[in-house]
Formats: C-alpha cells, structure tokens, sequence
C-alpha cells in the first residue's frame, strides 16, 4: 500500500514569495491534516479536512495561508507571501476517518522542508 | 485543554542499556494518547497507541508504554537500546471529537556504542 505522498521535499524561497506544498493521501482515507512542524517543537496542526470539506482551521494564519483539497483526494497548502519565522518543516496526514481508534490513526508523508531566506 | 509534556528535550543511552522517555498529559477528556518516531528528514512513524482498552500497550521494535491515570504519565520504555533506535520521538494526545493530535515538543535519543 502506498504512504502519504508530498513534494516537494524541500524548497528555499526568500522571504515575500509565494510557495505550494503537495500532498496525496492514502487511497480511500477520508481524513487529510496539515502540520506545521518547527525546529525544535513537535508538529502544531494547521489545517483538518474531512473529504473536501474544512473541519478544523483554528491555528492556521488565514492573512498569508491557504488551503484546499481538490474533489476530497489531493490537498495545497500555499503561504503567500512569506514570513522568515515560516521556515519549518509541513508535514501531510492522513486518516480512514475521525477521532481515536482504528480509523482515526493518522499516516505520516515525509515531510516538505521550507527555507525562507 | 489537551497538552502534552515531554521531560528531557535529549536523552542518551549506551547500547543494550535501558530506554526511559518521559510524557505526561493534560486532558479534560478520557485520553487517547500516542507516540511517534521520527527519523532525520522522514515523516513520523506510529509506534504505539492507548485507546482505554490494557493500561501496558505494547508497541513495533520492542517499545511499549504505561498508562498511568493517577500519574497522568505515558513513558515510554525498550528493554535494551539498539544504535537504529537513536532518532526523535514524540508523545501526542488526542486534540478533541475531530481527531487531530496535540504533540509535546519531542526528545531526541541517542544511543552510545
């Protein structure tokens, strides 16, 4: 079975750019999250979505991000423009469904690395 | 609110010696409560989960952990340190109904030969 997919894998960008992240979920799940994953702190969710609809956007800086998720499969994330202190790592997850348990367990992709100059 | 502490942001081991990585949780909520590995410049792997169901939850490469409600704690523990365990691991609990998980900040193991 095929892993969470993103790209790109890493990226360097100076800072007032503009910049997209890919990702592509496991086939069939339901439950796609965007972390943000800083030097040194564990991941902080951005964004949930359940099929193509938002379930959760409470932490993410809707002045310069933005996300969707096309027919419920494939999600951007775009950051526009861009601050130095966005310089992290953005992690893609995704989920057969909601809440704990089997269906709630998230999958990881590896990971796109973001440098803003 | 759900948070998770991680006591220690480095721990350092020699092989075979025993692994002790330290969580303790917040939550208003009866907890579902994870760790996860990351290796460097790889996403995070699931490594055991508690879902209310046996307090010793036993994990992949040899890691299981105790839930400890009296002591809101969730250590992690492997017998015996191998070098391919150095990596970063991370505690989360369960954010709310929605599912998303609320991480501490991590500790990065080291293993000596």
């Amino acid at each position: 079975e095929a892993g969470v997919a993103q790209s790109p894998r890493y990226k360097i960008i100076e800072k007032r750019q503009s910049v997209a992240f890919w990702c592509n979920p496991i086939s069939g799940h339901a439950t796609l999250y965007w972390y943000q994953q800083i030097l040194g702190q564990g991941p902080k969710l951005l964004i949930q979505f359940q099929n193509n609809g938002v379930v959760d956007d409470s932490q993410l800086p809707k002045d310069r991000f933005s996300a969707e998720r096309l027919k419920g499969v494939d999600s951007t994330l775009k950051i526009q423009p861009a601050k130095l202190e966005d310089s992290a790592v953005y992690l893609c997850a995704s989920s057969l469904g909601l809440a704990g348990g089997t269906r709630g367990e998230q999958f990881f992709g590896p990971g796109t690395r973001l440098t803003v100059l | 609110a759900q948070s998770v502490t991680q006591l220690g942001s480095h721990v350092s081991v020699s092989e075979g010696a025993l692994v002790l990585l330290r969580c303790n949780y917040s939550s208003s909520v009866p907890p579902y409560l994870f760790w996860y590995v990351q290796y460097p410049n790889q996403g995070l792997q699931l490594l055991l989960k508690y879902t209310s169901a046996a307090t010793l939850v036993k994990g992949i490469n040899g890691f299981e952990a105790e839930f400890k409600k009296s002591e809101t704690s969730f250590h992690l523990t492997k017998p015996s340190a191998h070098m391919s365990d150095a990596a970063e691991y991370f505690c989360a609990v369960n954010g709310g109904s929605q599912g998303n998980l609320i991480f501490g900040k991590g500790t990065k193991l080291s293993v000596k030969p």
